[in-house]
């Protein structure tokens, strides 16, 4: 069973479009959001992560919107590039956890010229 | 720069057979992970470990262990190796402490026949 619910699977934007991810949770132990980005024969990396105590973070192109109450944040990437068609993933976890991630599902984000 | 090799991009290997999947980190982490990857699953972790010879089970452990003799290598053993553990397999090590990020391998793609 998830603990981290992604949505929406795959995604098709236009170069120079904003792409939305979602993704929601429901462990309130869980204290740190992290997004990682995944091109086609790599490993995950760390794109931009961001603490409860901020309800937004930036970082170029990409920004974190949390929302404490509902349980949820979203990555955003504005004026999108072919570079970055890659799948996404959002994850949590606990400072009790070790650093044990929890991901979600993935989404597969195509950005069309 | 991290890096976090594993020992094959690539495996074929047929049920029953006992699967050795390496993983060695350069970077002197304390934690080592072992996900496995598959299609609207994101990734599930299989085993950790925060020390040598140190380790814990993650979300999915059945059918795996693991082996951590020496601090820059985590080893995951398939017992006896069945259709459903074919996946992409990776490894990530985190320094420790506060630090949260994971660094990834490439990942390994095992197909059991």
């Amino acid at each position: 069973q998830q603990q981290v619910k992604q949505s929406p699977q795959s995604l098709i934007v236009q170069k120079g479009g904003i792409s939305i991810i979602n993704c929601a949770y429901e462990n309130t132990a869980f204290d740190y959001f992290p997004w990682y980005q995944q091109f086609p024969g790599k490993g995950p990396a760390l794109l931009i992560a961001i603490r409860p105590d901020v309800s937004e973070k930036k970082e170029g192109r990409f920004t974190i919107s949390f929302n404490k109450s509902a349980k949820q944040f979203s990555l955003h990437i504005m004026d999108s590039q072919p570079g970055d068609s890659a799948t996404y993933f959002c994850a949590a976890s606990g400072t009790d956890s070790w650093g044990k991630l929890q991901f979600g599902a993935g989404t597969q984000v195509v950005v069309t010229p | 720069d991290v890096k976090v090799t594993q020992s094959s991009r690539y495996l074929v290997k047929r049920t029953g057979e006992k699967v050795f999947l390496e993983c060695v980190q350069d970077m002197d982490h304390e934690n080592m992970f072992w996900y496995r990857q598959d299609p609207g699953l994101g990734l599930r972790l299989i085993y950790f470990s925060y020390d040598v010879k140190m380790k814990e089970k993650g979300d999915i452990p059945e059918g795996y262990s693991v082996s951590r003799e020496k601090k820059e290598r985590f080893s995951l053993i398939l017992e006896s190796a069945s259709t459903n553990q074919t996946s992409m397999y990776l490894c990530a090590s985190r320094p420790g402490g506060i630090t949260e990020t994971q660094y990834f391998g490439p990942g390994t793609r095992l197909l059991v026949l």
